[in-house]
């Protein structure tokens, strides 16, 4: 079973630019979440899908950033355009509805810098 | 808000040396609580859980039991490999949060041979 993967591995972008992050989720996980790490902190959830729908986005910093997921499957979260202080590492996870919060699969993430 | 704290590293240990990473919570609920790893180039990985007070989860010879007395959820290992060497999470969720995670900042584990 392929895991979750996340594409790009690396991005590097100057401020103002836009950048757009994407997640594919294991297959048949219909709960989608995406986590960022900002400057070796925390991991702080940004939000969670439950397939198209968004369930709880109130980890989102801002309206610079927007995320999709468009016929439930992979997602893509855009920042636009893209600040400093948004430099990190994007995590994406998935778990299936009817298993318990203990099983997120969680993507190798993707780094963001903003130069 | 709940919050998590870990003990700062880097931490560096000689292989076959034993292991604490100290983590301690602040929930307003019943937390359910984990340990998650990221080894180089990988995502992150379920290590270990508990989900009530007093249990202990266990995985690859780590340990970690939950006491809510000192609502702490420390990380051992009586004898770590090179291949243990890593970055480790300690997290939380509880029905505040519905399913989503709150994390640790994360300590990275160096294992020299």
């Amino acid at each position: 079973e392929a895991g979750v993967t996340q594409f790009p591995s690396h991005s590097v972008i100057e401020k103002g630019q836009t950048v757009t992050l994407r997640c594919d989720p294991i297959s048949g996980h219909d709960n989608l979440y995406w986590y960022r790490r900002v400057m070796g902190k925390e991991i702080k959830f940004l939000l969670h899908f439950v397939k198209e729908s968004k369930q709880d986005e109130s980890g989102m910093p801002n309206n610079r950033f927007l995320a999709e997921r468009t016929g439930g499957t992979y997602s893509t979260l855009k920042v636009q355009p893209a600040e400093l202080e948004d430099s990190g590492v994007y995590f994406c996870a998935s778990s299936r509805l009817d298993i318990g919060t203990d099983t997120q699969y969680f993507g190798p993430g993707t780094r963001l810098t903003v130069l | 808000g709940d919050s998590v704290t870990q003990m700062e590293g880097p931490v560096t240990l000689s292989e076959e040396a034993f292991l604490t990473i100290n983590c301690t919570y602040t929930a307003t609920g019943y937390p359910s609580l984990f340990w998650y790893v990221q080894y180089p180039g990988e995502g992150l990985q379920l290590l270990l859980k508990a989900t009530k007070a007093d249990d202990k989860g266990s995985n690859k010879g780590f340990e970690a039991t939950y006491r809510k007395e000192t609502t702490s959820f420390h990380l051992e290992k009586g004898s770590v490999q090179v291949s243990d060497s890593a970055v480790y999470f300690c997290a939380l969720t509880t029905a505040n949060y519905g399913q989503n995670f709150v994390f640790g900042p994360g300590t990275r584990l160096s294992v020299l041979p």
